[in-house]
């Protein structure tokens, strides 16, 4: 059974930095991408960006919007992947899901997600 | 603002069909077959429905079919259930090899 489970999430300060971890099984974990999604409370789901596996040399995209502040990192010995987000702005407040992706299709759909982790950036 | 256009809600009764619309661009929906519907339960994690414009993963009930003309695509459940009230999103993969989604739909069933 193909799990997921996002961690590290928590209150966070305007200007700060968090970690999200996103732990994998069920599926070979060093041969797909890993995506992430958030959603605001009361807003609608937004691609945040992919982290590929090294078969496609680990290349990440990340949407316009968190280009920058956001970084994807994966360990395959440890079957995770990671969210560093950093300068860390209110409206950054939301749940992010990870999600498991078929590396070699872009046309795969986004079918397994994660329960998601909270983050909330306030002072 | 989202990239996809949605209405913000679509209510009908029980037994009844709907439709969500869902508008894009010649760089999303418009080129490729590549569209996913997903169904939002309060406090749930999304649930695929529809991929590839038209298909169901296993165990989807077949009350959900999705097509697609030109840049819009659409998702349609007919024999509206009560469970079947939740928020519905788009997404589909773009020529920029990102992914959007559209803004949701919230369904009511009356």
């Amino acid at each position: 059974e193909v799990q997921l489970v996002e961690s590290g999430g928590g209150l966070v300060q305007p200007g700060g930095s968090l970690k999200l971890s996103c732990a994998a099984s069920g599926f070979s974990f060093s041969g797909s991408a890993i995506h992430w999604v958030r959603q605001a409370s009361g807003k609608g789901l937004e691609w945040v960006g992919r982290i590929r596996s090294k078969a496609n040399s680990v290349a990440t995209t990340y949407a316009a919007s968190m280009k920058g502040r956001f970084t994807f990192s994966r360990d395959d010995s440890k079957n995770t992947a990671y969210l560093q987000m950093s300068s860390l702005k209110t409206e950054d407040t939301a749940i992010y899901y990870c999600i498991r992706h078929n590396d070699f299709w872009s046309g795969y759909p986004l079918a397994d997600w994660g329960q998601g982790t909270l983050v909330t950036v306030s002072s | 603002q989202s990239v996809l256009t949605q209405p913000a809600s679509v209510s009908g009764s029980p037994g009844q069909s709907i439709t969500i619309s869902c508008t894009g661009t010649t760089s999303d929906i418009g080129a490729y077959n590549y569209v996913s519907w997903y169904q939002l339960h309060p406090g749930k994690a999304p649930k695929l429905i529809v991929y590839g414009v038209g298909d169901r993963p296993s165990g989807v009930s077949n009350r959900f079919s999705g097509s697609k003309s030109g840049n819009t695509a659409s998702l349609t459940i007919s024999g509206l259930q009560t469970e079947d009230e939740a928020d519905y999103y788009c997404s589909s993969y773009t020529r920029n090899d990102t992914w959007v989604f559209g803004g949701g739909t919230k369904v009511t069933v009356l």
